[in-house]
């Protein structure tokens, strides 16, 4: 059964600082996504990573792919407090469906 | 409405009662997803469809449990003889064209299932 981890699972930054979320799965797959989701609101897509190595940007996050490791990264470049939400990683497996990890819920504090 | 909408945004039952939440895609979608989400987790798979054909019903918890698409389009989760354990959020996504590349799976907002 696939697994997929995030940690931390809860991060307080402070404005204008770098911090990394990382995102751990247990079985091959080529396609990982990030997604954001605020406070009673949906999911909101934000990278698909599809093979190794794959390197996206998008403002101040930037989302990297290992499929060797078994291993996504988020990176956050000098926080602000609109980034305060939930980011949730997924790993597609057979048949397009997403396995995601528990969600790391992200505070960022002024 | 260019995302996907669900139908209700609420709903509140009693025990035993069947309950029907409805999905409407993005136009042109050929893919359909349903999916269950617990407060304070992720979403967690329950079935999908290519078009009308449902492709996977693995995530299904048991058989009070299904799902429909008959035009390839709206889909409807109808669960029966709902039971408390059965509330959470119900949300649905929706994709272009499985195995692009670029493809993505995009979220509707969710129906709030809470059974009494």
């Amino acid at each position: 059964e696939l697994k997929v981890e995030q940690n931390p699972l809860f991060l307080s930054m402070q404005e204008g600082k770098n911090y990394t979320i990382y995102c751990n799965y247990s079985t091959t797959s080529d396609r990982l996504y990030w997604y954001r989701q605020d406070p009673g609101k949906s999911l909101e897509s934000l990278f698909v990573l599809l093979s190794n190595g794959a390197v996206k940007q998008e403002g101040r996050l930037m989302a990297s792919l290992d499929t060797k490791a078994r291993l996504s990264t988020l990176h956050i470049t000098a926080a602000v407090h609109d980034l305060s939400a939930t980011y949730f990683c997924a790993v597609e497996v057979y048949g397009n469906k997403l396995v995601f990890g528990a969600g790391t819920i992200l505070r960022v504090k002024s | 409405g260019a995302g996907v909408s669900q139908s209700p945004r609420y709903k509140v039952t009693k025990r035993g009662q069947d309950v029907a939440l409805r999905c409407d895609p993005i136009s042109g979608h050929v893919s359909l997803y349903w999916y269950r989400q617990a407060l304070g987790q992720g979403p967690e798979f329950l079935t999908y469809f290519n078009y009308e054909a449902q492709q996977d019903k693995s995530g299904l918890p048991n058989d009070r449990f299904s799902a429909e698409r008959p035009e390839g389009s709206i889909s409807t989760l109808t669960i029966q003889r709902t039971e408390q354990r059965d509330s959470a959020m119900y949300r649905c996504a929706s994709s272009l064209q499985p195995g692009l590349n670029t493809d993505t799976q995009y979220f509707g907002p969710g129906t709030r299932l809470t059974v009494l």
